[in-house]
């Protein structure tokens, strides 16, 4: 079953424009992960944020987390034509923690306009 | 250095036949994972080896589903008897584990199985 569920599910934005995707997720977390998607380079991590952190940034990426909400936000800035991709959020399959899997939402496909 | 590598790229089976699909994960890593992805479904969990610890096999769909892991590096994934349903991309990933702190994986291309 999926855990996180990303909203919106398709994004069609200009380029140089800012992206804002969102997830939701059911059950207590340690930490949360976004990944990124395309044809060209498959599934890419981007970034992680543990459970007592509320916001890190990554170049051009920002993350938000809001345990109280069991939300998290991903927004990309200046966006690029090869920003153009499917993203995750992804968490651990269990709330203890630790390298055992993780659950994914079904994505936010980001289509970026010349 | 060499990320994770899957073989083969695509594999197309006639429903009923076994098929084998291989990991080679990044050198160093001990935890792997295979995980499948289609229209239907999204991303789903299917295994995960860490060491020589018995895997974790909670995620796989049926018996028909197995997966076995060589000297703690090179897995393989067999299904047995195929089904149309398990028509999907196979995605392998591996991560070196760093406890409870958070890890991120890193995956590799894919074997995308078509069943006929």
């Amino acid at each position: 079953s999926q855990q996180g569920e990303e909203d919106p599910q398709a994004l069609s934005i200009q380029e140089g424009e800012n992206a804002t995707m969102n997830c939701s997720y059911k059950t207590s977390i340690n930490n949360l992960q976004w990944y990124r998607q395309n044809s060209g380079r498959g599934l890419v991590h981007l970034i992680l944020i543990r459970s007592n952190e509320r916001e890190k940034h990554s170049g051009r990426l920002r993350v938000t987390l809001d345990t109280s909400k069991k939300s998290s936000s991903l927004l990309i800035t200046a966006s690029r034509a090869a920003d153009t991709a499917s993203y995750f959020c992804a968490t651990d399959r269990y709330s203890g923690g630790g390298a055992d899997g993780l659950t994914f939402g079904k994505g936010t496909h980001l289509i970026i306009q010349p | 250095g060499a990320g994770v590598s899957q073989s083969p790229s695509n594999k197309v089976t006639e429903k009923g036949k076994d098929v084998e699909l291989r990991c080679d994960p990044i050198s160093g890593h001990t935890a792997l994972y295979w995980y499948r992805q289609s229209l239907g479904q999204g991303l789903e969990f299917l295994i995960y080896f860490q060491g020589n610890s018995a895997p974790d096999k909670s995620g796989l769909p049926s018996d028909r589903f197995s997966a076995e892991r060589t000297g703690g590096s090179v897995s393989t994934l067999t299904i047995q008897r195929t089904q149309q349903e398990d028509s999907a991309v196979y995605l392998c990933a591996s991560s070196t584990r760093v406890g409870q702190g958070g890890y991120e994986q890193y995956f590799g291309p894919g074997t995308r199985l078509t069943v006929t």
